[in-house]
C-alpha cells in the first residue's frame, strides 16, 4: 500500500531529552516536508526536502534538524525539546511540483508528542 | 511566511445545505489546492487548481481559483454527514527547484453537519 509512514504516533518526553520522529514514505516520491498543527494555526511548514542531501527551511525551523540521506526517509530530530514544541507533527511526501501539474503533499497520520 | 487567510474560521450547518469557504492572500500564487482532514488523521488532497479564473469540481465539491490570484473558494453542495472535517486552503507561490515544495496552509475551516 502506498503510505507516508511515521513513528512513533504518540511521544510524551521531557524537557532537553532528544528524540527523533521517523518518516518513510514508500512511492518514490521527489519532495518531502514536515508539518506541525496548532490549534487556531493551522499547518505550518517545518522543513522541505526536493531530494536526497537537498533541505530548506520553511516557517518554523527554529529547535528542529532534519536530515535526507535516502530518498525514502526523512527525519525529524529535537536536538533538545521544550515544552512549546508540544504539537501535532505530520510528514508529507509528494511525487513531484510542477508549474501546472500539481500532486499537493500525502500527509501521515501524525505524530502526537508532548514535552513536559 | 506568508500569510493565508481562510475563513469562516467554523461553520455549523444542516444536512442539505451548501457551504461556502474562502482563502486570501497578500501575494500571488501559482497553485491552490484544497484538502480535507478528518478527525485523527492526517490531510487529504481534494482540488488542485492551476490557473487564475479556473473552476474544478470533484463530486459535490467546487473550487475556483481567484482571477487576482491572491484568493481561492470552495463550495459543497448538498451537505451530508460525512463532510465533518477540518478543511484547508493552500498555496504554492514558488516557480522552480527547491521552492516548489514550499506549500503555505490556511488555518482550516472547521466544519459541523448536523443530521
Amino acid at each position: 500500500e502506498a503510505q507516508v509512514t511515521q513513528n512513533p504516533r504518540y511521544l510524551i518526553t521531557v524537557t532537553g531529552k532528544k528524540l527523533t520522529v521517523t518518516c518513510s514514505q514508500n512511492m518514490n516520491h521527489e519532495y518531502m516536508s514536515w508539518y506541525r498543527q496548532d490549534p487556531g494555526l493551522g499547518l505550518r511548514q517545518i522543513y522541505y526536502s526536493m531530494n536526497v542531501e537537498v533541505t530548506d527551511k520553511g516557517d518554523v525551523p527554529e529547535g528542529y534538524k532534519v536530515s535526507r540521506k535516502e530518498k525514502r526517509n526523512f527525519p525529524l530530530i529535537l536536538e533538545s525539546p521544550s515544552p512549546n514544541q508540544t504539537s501535532l507533527y505530520f510528514c508529507a511526501s509528494s511525487l513531484y511540483f510542477r508549474q501546472g501539474a500539481n500532486y499537493g503533499y500525502t500527509f501521515g497520520s501524525g505524530t502526537r508528542l508532548t514535552v513536559v | 511566511g506568508q500569510q493565508l487567510n481562510q475563513s469562516p474560521q467554523s461553520m455549523f450547518i444542516q444536512e442539505g445545505e451548501d457551504v461556502s469557504m474562502n482563502c486570501t492572500s497578500s501575494s500571488i500564487f501559482n497553485t491552490w489546492l484544497w484538502y480535507k482532514q478528518d478527525p485523527g488523521e492526517g490531510p487529504v488532497l481534494l482540488i488542485a487548481l492551476y490557473k487564475a479564473g479556473e473552476l474544478t469540481s470533484n463530486g459535490r465539491l467546487t473550487a475556483q481559483f481567484g482571477i487576482t490570484r491572491k484568493d481561492s473558494f470552495l463550495n459543497i453542495s448538498a451537505s451530508i454527514p460525512s463532510d465533518v472535517g477540518i478543511y484547508f486552503c493552500a498555496g504554492q507561490s514558488g516557480d522552480r527547484g527547491s521552492t516548489l515544495g514550499r506549500l503555505y496552509f490556511g488555518r482550516g475551516t472547521q466544519l459541523t453537519v448536523w443530521p
